[in-house]
């Protein structure tokens, strides 16, 4: 089984909302992965936790906050969001950080 | 900068032909490689991965990896309606594995 779930699956925010995307695997995977895809272009980076740590931060500007409460669980906490912002949103788990990753049906984010 | 390239398409073959996809990549250090299906509005689906040269067959998909001539390609067999999608490459990078490059995307068209 390589299931990630994401939710929600379609969120709508004002500029000014405070809001969460929620992951998680049971699949024992020790690193997890937020991206972010805009339309027909591949997927961005943002962040990588291994073992329940950041390790990896792209340069993702602060209104993107992302959370690592347990091995299971993968939160984005999203703040004074702009229009642009608006994408796909996917997480993505490994077994660990060189594995292969898998990724989940992602959240499709609306900033209005 | 370290690329990962591809042909955007569409690649159109008709049901039932052999499919083609390639992918060439700039970092000769990279060590994995990995194909993704994404059909419209969806998350990326794992289809092959590939860490040695030479083919690598699962049912109707051979993976292909040329590191010497760095290009990596995916061949779908028996074509089908089904497997019309974009089809992404991506490379792991060296010594972050964790941080996969990924191509533009080829968009495959399977006609009836």
């Amino acid at each position: 089984d390589t299931e990630v779930t994401q939710t929600p699956k379609h969120l709508v925010m004002g500029m000014t909302n405070k809001k969460s995307l929620k992951c998680e695997q049971h699949m024992g995977h020790r690193a997890m992965y937020w991206y972010k895809q805009k339309a027909k272009k591949p997927p961005e980076l943002m962040f990588v936790y291994s073992y329940e740590k950041l390790s990896i931060n792209e340069s993702v500007p602060s209104r993107f906050s992302p959370e690592c409460p347990n091995s299971s669980l993968l939160n984005l906490h999203l703040h004074a969001l702009q229009p642009e912002d608006s994408a796909l949103y996917l997480c993505a788990s490994s077994l660990n950080f060189i594995e292969t990753q898998y990724f989940g049906p992602g959240t499709r984010l609306l900033v209005l | 900068q370290k690329e990962v390239e591809q042909n955007s398409g569409p690649l159109s073959v008709p049901e039932g032909a052999i499919a083609s996809l390639n992918c060439t990549y700039s970092d000769r250090g990279s060590q994995s490689f990995f194909w993704y299906r994404q059909y419209s509005g969806k998350s990326p689906e794992l289809i092959m991965f590939i860490y040695s040269n030479g083919d690598k067959e699962d049912g109707r998909f051979t993976a292909q990896l040329n590191k010497a001539s760095q290009y990596v390609s995916l061949l779908i067999r028996d074509s089908q309606p089904s497997d019309s999608a974009t089809y992404l490459c991506a490379v792991s990078q060296p010594g972050t594995a964790s941080k996969l490059t990924f191509g533009t995307g080829t968009r495959l068209q399977v006609t009836l």
